[in-house]
């Protein structure tokens, strides 16, 4: 079966660090576009960062330099590793899939693991 | 980068078509032909319904359609039903190879 699977949310405080993990299967993670989108408490989605399957990555301005977003080939992972992490970036973080030919239609989606900032 | 806008509502009787527009700029939206939308049910991850600007993936209903023109794209959903109701939003890639959402629409069915 193909999905994803998030994990690794959680309650963390302002300007601490977690790292979110997706897991893939029926599918292999390098040979696609693989992004991450958030969705804030009764927001709409935003995107925040790709990898393409060369290993070039781009982010939001939101999280530049914040967020890094990598994956193992081996496990047939994507992580998102966030450092400094504000109020405003409380989200359910989705990963999801695009084929290598259009980066913007996702088509396979996690779950979603919500991140909450707070004191 | 800003949003792509959206109408924030959206409502219809059943069996009545419903369009929701999307509006960019030629950096984004009017500047590719890679446009996609998504339906999300509340609590649910989003689906996608349309990409490249008016392609149907595998086992979405024919009453979905998509189109562009300049700046502005558009989701047409034909015959409502009851199960459509929930939220659509709009993306597009844009040219410093990042994507962006709109802001999202509810779509009622009255």
């Amino acid at each position: 079966e193909v999905q994803l699977v998030e994990s690794g949310g959680g309650l963390i405080q302002p300007r601490g660090s977690l790292r979110l993990s997706c897991a893939a299967s029926g599918f292999t993670v390098s040979s696609n576009y693989m992004s991450w989108v958030r969705q804030a408490p009764g927001k709409g989605l935003e995107w925040v960062s790709v990898i393409y399957s060369g290993g070039r990555t781009y982010y939001a301005d939101s999280v530049k330099g914040r967020f890094t977003i990598s994956r193992d080939n081996s496990k047939n992972t994507l992580s998102l590793q966030m450092n400094s992490l504000r109020a405003e970036d409380t989200a359910v973080y989705y990963c999801a899939r695009a084929p290598d030919w259009d980066l913007n239609a996702f088509d396979i989606w996690g779950q979603g693991t919500m991140v909450t900032v707070s004191s | 980068q800003s949003a792509l806008t959206q109408p924030a509502s959206v409502s219809g009787s059943p069996g009545q078509s419903i369009t929701i527009s999307c509006t960019g700029t030629s950096s984004d939206l009017g500047g590719y032909n890679y446009v996609s939308w998504y339906q999300q049910h509340p609590g649910k991850a989003p689906k996608l319904m349309i990409y490249d600007v008016s392609h149907r993936p595998s086992g979405v209903s024919y009453r979905f359609s998509g189109s562009k023109s300049g700046n502005t794209a558009s989701l047409t959903i034909s015959g409502l039903q009851a199960e459509d109701e929930a939220d659509y939003y709009c993306s597009s890639y844009t040219s410093s190879s990042t994507v962006i959402f709109g802001g999202g629409t509810k779509v009622t069915v009255l």
